[in-house]
């Protein structure tokens, strides 16, 4: 009974090339949020929504943009990966902004290679 | 902007002994939330509890229990009755925002 699902769990693209990874969940959740994470380091807020209320963190790159198109489905778009940009990416869901009295929800994340 | 610090990289614990993770945060805010996260090596994270800093009380989940001490912004995890399953990465953070840098701990049989 997977509440949130990230497509693909593996992503490999080539450097400058760009990718797309998707977020979906089934929780009708308002708020949902974008992390990357490098490897032995903390998840690192890139974006969130609540509602269709786009909230950017003030140091993510240009290169990150995110759309949301409904309350089911968010998604991550890289313009141009670098090496740098290679990380798990993590998507998680909430009723509330700032999480609230209610559970949240991580999905499994989607690990982005680039070559 | 907000801050969350966790100064214990590493931690290990004899199974079904107790042992307390810290975390200490900065915010301007007077109602917030604060939470523990459990990361094992799969990587799906898990939510293991959390605290509304107007409730003075201290939240308690089963063998999780915290150390909210609201005017110190310390926020620590306890584990009681260690087990293996326990193992994984924690992270505390506030809101869903700022996450800490993560305590890894190992429960040893």
């Amino acid at each position: 009974d997977a509440m949130v699902i990230q497509n693909p769990r593996y992503q490999v693209t080539q450097f400058g090339k760009p990718v797309t990874l998707s977020c979906s969940q089934t929780l009708n959740h308002n708020v949902m949020y974008w992390y990357q994470q490098k490897s032995s380091q903390a998840p690192k807020l890139l974006f969130h929504y609540y509602d269709k209320d786009f909230n950017n963190e003030a140091d993510t790159p240009d290169n990150f943009q995110s759309r949301r198109p409904n309350t089911s489905f968010c998604f991550l778009d890289i313009r141009s990966p670098g090496l740098g940009d290679a990380a798990m990416y993590l998507c998680a869901t909430s009723r509330r902004l700032a999480g609230g009295a209610d559970t949240q929800y991580f999905g499994p994340g989607t690990r982005l290679t680039v070559l | 902007a907000q801050t969350v610090t966790q100064s214990q990289p590493e931690m290990s614990v004899q199974e079904a002994e107790t042992v307390t993770l810290s975390c200490t945060y900065d915010t301007s805010e007077n109602n917030y939330y604060l939470f523990w996260y459990k990361q094992p090596p799969s990587r799906q994270m898990i939510l293991v509890i959390r605290q509304e800093a107007y409730k003075q009380q201290n939240a308690t989940e089963n063998r999780f229990s915290v150390n909210f001490q609201k005017a110190a912004k310390s926020f620590s995890l306890k584990i009681s009755d260690s087990q293996l399953g326990d193992t994984a990465m924690y992270f505390c953070a506030h809101n869903m925002l700022t996450f800490g840098g993560g305590t890894r701990l190992m429960v040893k049989p």
